[in-house]
């Protein structure tokens, strides 16, 4: 079935430092993939989205790119700032439970000023 | 416009007991659905209903169950709890069945954290 497989954190930055989240899937078909965030205290919200392959989403600065080739979505910032202090999850659409979502394990950035 | 409601945000129980979960989702949106975050496991999909159904299941035991009502509130159900079964129960609401997986469109509540003694 679909999996996700996303890089092991934390990750500690300094700030305007350059973001890269790495994030590779196993899919059949041409599922969505996603990029959510989790802030301190707040529930999971939706980053970004890309719906088939070469198809870069973006929000808030960051940046994504659907790999079909490579089966990658990693998830990039130029400067991050201290807001951006986060878990970010990477996640596409089930093939089994087409209703449902499969998440990456989560990664864990804390930015410093 | 208010967001997903969930209750209650932190609860105890020891082994062997049940607990009810409880979702508000967001004005019009129909379809909740449920996942479990642990640690070990990270985010796994329990169930999704719409228009009171069972849309689609996740694959955990029968011990947890959950139902929906007709103004689109959910609750979940865990039985015989287990120290396993201690973990943040996350509730979302998307406008309609399988709308939130097929276009991210899916709004999270901030979670039940359940611990299991």
């Amino acid at each position: 079935g679909n999996s996700v497989t996303q890089m092991e954190g934390p990750v500690t930055l300094s700030e305007e430092a350059f973001l890269t989240i790495n994030c590779t899937y196993t899919a059949t078909g041409y599922p969505s993939l996603f990029w959510y965030v989790q802030y301190p205290g707040e529930g999971l919200q939706l980053l970004l989205k890309a719906t088939k392959a070469d198809d870069k989403g973006s929000n808030k600065g960051f940046e994504a790119t659907y790999r079909k080739e490579t089966t990658s979505f990693h998830l990039e910032k130029g400067s991050v700032q201290v807001s951006d202090s986060a878990v970010y999850f990477c996640a596409l659409t089930s093939n089994q439970a087409g209703t449902a979502l499969i998440f990456g394990k989560g990664t864990t950035l804390s930015v410093s000023s | 416009k208010a967001g997903v409601t969930q209750t209650p945000r932190y609860l105890i129980k020891t082994r062997g007991q049940q607990v009810t979960l409880s979702c508000s989702p967001i004005s019009g949106h129909r379809s909740v659905s449920w996942y479990q975050q642990t640690p070990g496991q990270g985010l796994q999909f329990l169930f999704e209903y719409f228009s009171e159904t069972q849309r689609n299941k996740g694959n955990f035991p029968g011990r947890f169950s959950g139902r929906q009502f007709s103004n689109s509130r959910s609750e979940m159900n865990v039985s015989t709890l287990e120290l396993g079964d201690s973990a943040l129960y996350l509730c979302a609401s998307s406008l309609g069945p399988g709308q939130g997986a097929r276009t991210g469109e899916l709004f999270f509540g901030e979670g039940s954290r359940l611990t299991v003694l």
